[in-house]
């Protein structure tokens, strides 16, 4: 079964600082798809980021990219120049490449701190 | 266009009662899925179902729990009897299989409380 860990339930980084979020994820497939999501305190989930296990270049969307390491099963979110907005619980999540049944980790807490 | 729309957005019951969720999944998407999350455990996938049908439901706690997609614009997700270990959030969203690896789309959840 694929599992996805997420082992910082908490992190706080001073405004405009970079920080960088953990994940590690269980698999044998060789084919799938990680995610990134965030959820504010307004509860909505909100994809941030999507990375094809396939592709050995790292995602990016803007202040947010992806360090994707296949063989060790990392697959990192770096947020650079932080904004209190970016103040949400984070989610990583994987996808096997046959079906389109998503798994999620227990998330990380970040608190941009003024 | 719409989002996924859920319904109610809280909900506080007393134990023993049943309690209906329910979601509308953005038009034309082909798959749907119901989540809960909880501090303790995260995000939790209950059920998903592809074109109507249920794919997967091993997630699906015990045999209080119950989901129905009697068509492509419509899901609920039901308990009987509820149970006060059964409050958490529970988030329904929808997506269009043929693209793997493709996008989420989250309603804003419906918060349960069982006294």
């Amino acid at each position: 079964a694929q599992t996805v860990t997420q082992s910082q339930p908490e992190m706080s980084v001073q405004e405009a600082e970079t920080v960088t979020l953990s994940c590690t994820y269980d698999t044998s497939e060789s084919n799938y798809y990680l995610f990134w999501y965030k959820q504010p305190p307004s509860r909505q989930m909100i994809l941030v980021i999507r990375q094809e296990a396939y592709k050995q270049q790292n995602a990016t969307e803007n202040r947010f990219s992806v360090n994707f390491q296949k063989a060790a099963k990392s697959f990192s979110l770096k947020i650079s120049d932080s904004q209190l907005g970016d103040t949400a619980m984070y989610f990583c999540a994987f996808c096997m490449n046959r079906d389109d049944k998503i798994i999620f980790g227990k998330g990380t807490r970040l608190h941009i701190l003024p | 266009d719409a989002g996924v729309i859920q319904s109610p957005r809280h909900e506080v019951t007393e134990m023993g009662q049943e309690v209906t969720l329910r979601c509308k999944p953005i038009s034309g998407h082909n798959s749907l899925f119901w989540y809960r999350q909880t501090m303790m455990r995260g995000l939790e996938l209950l059920i998903y179902f592809n074109n109507n049908v249920p794919i997967d439901d091993s997630g699906m706690p015990e045999d209080r729990f119950s989901a129905k997609m009697p068509n492509a614009s419509f899901s609920t997700l039901k308990i009987q009897p509820s149970e006060p270990r059964d409050s958490a959030v529970y988030f329904c969203a929808s997506s269009f299989r043929g693209q793997f690896g493709g996008e989420l789309f989250f309603g804003e959840g419906s918060r349960l409380t069982v006294l």
